[in-house]
C-alpha cells in the first residue's frame, strides 16, 4: 500500500499570504496525485487532478506541482474560504490511499 | 446536474448487516466507474471498495474485503454496498463518489452516516 504522508499537519496562515502544502509518497506514483479541499460538514472537492491540473471551476490561485513521490499544493493569495482541510490522495496503485490531511487554519 | 445521493445509514449492533444505497442522476450513470470513501468522526478519508461502469470488476480496502460487496444497476441508476458483520471501528460518514473520466474522483455525496455500537 503507498502510503502517503502530508505536511504540515496545520497551518495557520493569514488571509492574502502564501500556503504551500506538501505531500510525499512512499513510493513512486508518477504524476497520479490530486488535491481535495474539505470545509467543515461538507464533502471533499477535487482540486488538483494528475498533479498539476485544475479541476473544472477551481480558481487559478490554487497550483499543484510535483513527480514521483513529492508533491506540493500552492495556494498564492489565501482568500477566507480558503480555510479547510486539504488531504492528498493517489491513483497509480490499488488501494487508493489518501493522505492523514492538512489543517489551514487563519492565524 | 450531477448528482449522487446516499441513503441507508443508521444506527447498528456489531456483527449487524446494514446495506447502503446511492441514487446517481445527472450523468450517464452506465458508463462511470463508482467509489466509496469513508470518514470516521474526526478522521481523514479512507477509500473503502470500487466498481468498473459495467459491473466486470471490482476492488476493496483490506479493511473491508470478506465483509462488504459492492454492487450496481446501470438500469436504475444505482450503487449499492452491503455491509456485513460490521464491526465499530466501521462507523464513518460513507460517500459514494463518482470516479470523473479523468479518472479521480470529482462527484460526491453528502454522505450518509453509519454509526456500529453495542
Amino acid at each position: 500500500e503507498i502510503v502517503l504522508t502530508q505536511s504540515p499537519a496545520t497551518l495557520s496562515l493569514s488571509p492574502g499570504e502564501r500556503a504551500t502544502l506538501s505531500c510525499r509518497a512512499s513510493q513512486s506514483v508518477s504524476s497520479y496525485l490530486a488535491w481535495y479541499q474539505q470545509k467543515l460538514g461538507q464533502a471533499p472537492r477535487l482540486l488538483i487532478y494528475d498533479a498539476s491540473n485544475r479541476a473544472t471551476g477551481i480558481p487559478a490561485r490554487f497550483s499543484g506541482s510535483g513527480s514521483g513521490t513529492d508533491f506540493t499544493l500552492t495556494i498564492t493569495s489565501l482568500e477566507p474560504e480558503d480555510f479547510a482541510v486539504y488531504y492528498c490522495q493517489q491513483r497509480s496503485n490499488w488501494p487508493r490511499t489518501f493522505g492523514q490531511g492538512t489543517k489551514l487554519e487563519i492565524k | 446536474q450531477v448528482q449522487v445521493v446516499e441513503s441507508g445509514g443508521g444506527v447498528v449492533q456489531p456483527g449487524w448487516s446494514l446495506r447502503l444505497s446511492c441514487a446517481a442522476s445527472g450523468f450517464t450513470f452506465s458508463t462511470y466507474g463508482m467509489h466509496w470513501v469513508r470518514q470516521a468522526p474526526g478522521k481523514g478519508l479512507e477509500w473503502v471498495a470500487a466498481i468498473w461502469y459495467d459491473g466486470s470488476g471490482k476492488k476493496y480496502a483490506d479493511s473491508v474485503k470478506g465483509r462488504f460487496n459492492l454492487s450496481r444497476d446501470n438500469s436504475e441508476n444505482t450503487l449499492s454496498l452491503q455491509m456485513n458483520s460490521l464491526r465499530v471501528e466501521d462507523t464513518a460518514v460513507y460517500y459514494c463518489v463518482r470516479e470523473g473520466t479523468n479518472n479521480w474522483f470529482d462527484f460526491w455525496g453528502q454522505g450518509t452516516l453509519v454509526t456500529v455500537s453495542s
